[in-house]
């Protein structure tokens, strides 16, 4: 299967800041079927980007996804109080499907 | 309004069996493309993909879970179910399902339910 490595483990930024978020494939990801979610304290998994590089409905311009092969990024720029979350990358497009371990986003 | 929904029981014993209910609105599982999957957290963990079932009836199961898991569908019903077998400790956990169409990631989740296995 497939393992993907985020880094790094926590991140912590300040309101206005820009966050580089980073997921590397032990393999190739096929037709960068490379998705990414943000998980708030207590709540469940939102997807922000998948196509390792295409915004989900309703999520803003200032999250953007690139990558492809087995290094992929997620890029949030100008950081809210309210982007403080768990950030996991995911891998579509081989069986078994599988997760990254998280970076975990601190806003200071 | 896509919404998914998950039901079951929030406590099982070790070595029963889970049976788990998504029950879905907005969308159908008879349309071509569309695809729904389980997904796992253990608490304080990351997530861990479970199963997946298509509009076609193809499912697909975790690995290491295989032997220990069934996904089923009612569509009538908008309803997927997921069972699995010999319940440990270890499977403690938040369970959610999510709609998953062709065009790529897992778009609507669940709430999610919480289940603790202990005797």
């Amino acid at each position: 299967e497939i393992v993907l490595t985020q880094s790094p483990g926590t991140l912590s930024l300040s309101p206005g800041e820009r966050a580089t978020l980073s997921c590397r494939a032990s393999q190739s990801v096929s037709s960068s079927y490379l998705a990414w979610y943000q998980q708030k304290p207590g709540q469940a998994p939102r997807l922000l980007i998948y196509g390792a590089s295409s915004r989900a409905t309703g999520i803003p311009d200032r999250f953007r996804g690139s990558g492809s092969g087995t290094d992929f990024t997620l890029t949030i720029s100008r950081l809210e109080p309210e982007d403080l979350a768990v950030y996991y990358c995911q891998q579509y497009g081989r069986l078994p499907y599988t997760f990254g371990q998280g970076t975990k986003l601190e806003i200071k | 309004q896509v919404t998914l929904k998950e039901s079951g029981p929030a406590l099982v014993k070790p070595t029963q069996t889970l049976t788990l209910t998504c029950s879905f609105s907005g969308f159908s599982l008879s349309t071509s493309g569309m695809r729904v999957s389980w997904i796992r957290q253990p608490p304080g963990k990351a997530l861990e993909w479970l199963a997946r079932i298509d509009w076609d009836d193809d499912k697909f199961y975790s690995t290491s879970l295989r032997t220990r898991l069934t996904i089923s569908k009612d569509t009538s019903k908008n309803q997927v179910v997921l069972r699995m077998t010999n319940m440990d400790p270890v499977d403690t956990a938040t369970y959610y399902c999510a709609r998953f169409p062709l065009s790529g990631g897992m778009d609507v989740w669940g709430q999610g339910t919480t289940v603790t296995v202990s005797s």
